[in-house]
């Protein structure tokens, strides 16, 4: 399967504290997304990093991407309760196919 | 700010019965989705779409869907004989080429 795999499946940090997710997949990219989704809405997109960027940021996001080890890591910083969500990563790969490819996404719950 | 829209935000029927679920991507894009969640569980692609034919289905997506694009802004994705398994939230999206894609808010289906 493409579909990328996210860790931890569920996080919980204190409001202020800076949140790490992790996904990895398993064929070469084109591309590599990052999508929020609150409970029962449709996923919002965050941010997207090209094969061949290392690193991104985005107001609080910071999103790198590691193709040798075919893995990315999205860092909220300084979290707010808002940004209680489901965060998915999902990766357009090399094949010329334009279709996204979802992992099993983090549970991230921030407490006031 | 443009938005993919679905219609309707929900929908109840009975097994065995035909449903239509409706979409409206952004206008300029050239791509286009559909993807279910079933409750709690990750997102899956059922398939893409562009100049106007199928460019990529997955396993889920077999004899008992379809999908059409009938008047250049509209976009459905119609199930013959809905199963009880069917149940779960439908995501329309739309992309330009190798960019980020673009989510409507789903259609919960539920079958009874």
């Amino acid at each position: 399967s493409q579909q990328g795999e996210e860790d931890p499946q569920a996080l919980s940090i204190q409001e202020g504290e800076n949140a790490t997710m992790n996904c990895s997949y398993k064929t070469s990219i084109n591309n590599l997304q990052w999508y929020r989704q609150n409970s029962g809405r449709g996923l919002v997109h965050l941010i997207l990093i090209r094969s061949n960027e290392r690193e991104k940021h985005s107001g609080r996001l910071r999103v790198t991407l590691d193709t040798s080890k075919k893995s990315s890591s999205l860092l909220i910083t300084a979290s707010r309760a808002a940004d209680t969500a489901s965060y998915f990563c999902a990766t357009l790969d090399q094949t010329g196919a334009n279709n996204l490819f979802f992992g099993t996404g983090t549970r991230l719950t921030v407490i006031p | 700010e443009p938005e993919v829209t679905q219609t309707p935000s929900h929908q109840v029927t009975q097994m065995g019965q035909e449903v239509i679920l409706r979409c409206v991507p952004i206008s300029n894009h050239l791509y286009f989705y559909w993807y279910r969640q079933i409750l709690g569980q990750k997102v899956e692609f059922l398939v893409s779409f562009y100049n106007n034919e199928i460019s990529e289905k997955s396993e889920i997506f077999d004899d008992q869907f379809s999908v059409e694009r009938p008047d250049g802004s509209n976009f459905t994705l119609k199930i013959r004989s809905t199963k009880l398994e069917d149940s779960a939230m439908y995501f329309c999206a739309s992309s330009l080429v190798l960019t980020e894609a673009f989510f409507g808010q789903g259609t919960r289906l539920t079958v009874v």
